[in-house]
Parts: structure tokens; C-alpha cells; sequence
């Protein structure tokens, strides 16, 4: 298997663009995370997916952001419009749902954005 | 709020010496799981502790999870270069099927 796959790995952008940050999933895995990863705040949980349906948004920062999975092998994270303090890696990790032998979480590489 | 402290938040070790991360949490964990991130990479997950007192061993590496299950901890022993990185635990609480991570320590080596 692949693993998990982010895209795009670096992303550059104003401030006030739209950022879409995309993720595949390892398959047959049927929960899905974002992260994200800053000096100052650390490893933050963002949001989680479990069979495609978003169960905890709580960390979501605020309204900018925004986060979707169509189907089991694809989810976005969308900020609109970004700021500069949004500049952070975000890591999008799978596993299989709690209650299975083994439900370690799969990070992908990460995007590291930079909004200026 | 549901946490998991972990320490120290940097640990600077010459070559060769030990290395200890501490968590703990405030409720009973059902597992905790341990993770390291390289320098510059993502998260990679190393072990999973579920029983009351386990005591696991990867080579060097050695974990604890305590036996009241509300505390766990990582050894390293004679520390080496490859050893670089961050290492995270993560709790797993049955009540909201949720990781709660701590904050990681940082295992710099000194030159």
C-alpha cells in the first residue's frame, strides 16, 4: 500500500486566498484525521471522520475552515479565506475504527503551508 | 478538559546516555499508544500498551503503561543519533473512542 497521500506537499499562498488541502486514505481504513502541527500550539487534532461522517469538529479553529469526505478514499480541507496565522504543517492520518485489533494511526507526509 | 500531560518538553542527552518521557492522565486510559516524528516527518506509530502493568520492548526502546492505566512511560537506552526526534504518547478513552495526545518530548542529542 501507499500509505496515506497528501497534497500538495508545500503550499504558498496570500492572504484571503482559498486553500485546499486534499487526502487519500490507506483503503479499507474507515477513520480519518486532521492535524495540524505548529512550534507554538504543537500535534492539534482538527477534525475526524469515521465511515466518511465528520464525528468531532471541535478543534476546528473557526468558520474559515472547513472539512469534507465524499467517499472512502478521498477527504479535503478547506480554509477560506486564509491568514497568515494558518501557516502550519497539516497531517492527515487513517486507521482503522476503535473496537478493531489494531487501530494505530497512519500519517501522511503533510502539507506545510505558508500564508503571507 | 480530558488530557494527557507528558515530560519533560526537551530532553538534551549526550550520546550514549538514557532517555525517559513520563505521561499521565487524569482518568483511566484504555490503551496508550507511542509515536515518534523524525525531524522534519510525520508522526510514526510504534507501540500499543493495553494491559495493567505491560511492559514492552523494542530493542533499545523500552515502554511501561502503569497499573492503574493512567500513566505510562518510554526508556531509551544508551541513546544514539538515529534516537533524534519527537515522541508522543496518545491515550485511547472507550468513553469518546478519541486519541488524546500529549504534547511530545523532544530528544536532542548533544554534540
Amino acid at each position: 500500500d501507499a500509505g496515506v497521500i497528501q497534497s500538495p506537499r508545500h503550499e504558498v499562498t496570500e492572504m484571503g486566498q482559498e486553500v485546499t488541502l486534499r487526502c487519500k486514505p490507506i483503503s479499507g481504513h474507515n477513520s480519518l484525521f486532521w492535524y495540524r502541527q505548529t512550534m507554538m500550539r504543537g500535534l492539534e487534532l482538527l477534525i475526524y471522520f469515521n465511515n466518511n461522517v465528520p464525528i468531532d469538529d471541535s478543534g476546528m479553529p473557526e468558520d474559515r475552515f472547513s472539512a469534507k469526505m465524499p467517499n472512502a478514499s478521498f477527504s479535503t480541507l478547506k480554509i477560506q479565506p486564509s491568514e497568515p496565522r494558518d501557516s502550519a504543517v497539516y497531517f492527515c492520518a487513517s486507521s482503522l475504527m476503535p473496537g478493531t485489533a489494531s487501530y494505530e494511526q497512519y500519517f501522511g507526509p503533510g502539507t506545510r503551508l505558508t500564508v503571507t | 478538559g480530558q488530557q494527557v500531560m507528558q515530560i519533560p518538553q526537551y530532553q538534551h542527552v549526550q550520546e550514549g546516555e538514557d532517555f525517559t518521557t513520563y505521561c499521565n492522565s487524569s482518568t483511566t486510559l484504555s490503551n496508550i499508544q507511542w509515536y515518534k516524528q523524525r525531524p522534519g516527518g510525520h508522526p510514526v506509530f510504534l507501540i500499543q500498551l493495553v494491559k495493567s502493568g505491560e511492559v514492552k520492548k523494542q530493542k533499545r526502546l523500552t515502554f511501561q503503561f502503569g497499573e492503574a492505566k493512567k500513566n505510562s512511560s518510554l526508556h531509551i537506552t544508551a541513546t544514539q543519533t538515529t534516537d533524534v526526534g519527537t515522541y508522543f504518547c496518545a491515550g485511547f478513552r472507550d468513553s469518546n473512542y478519541q486519541l488524546i495526545w500529549g504534547a511530545g518530548t523532544k530528544l536532542i542529542i548533544k554534540p
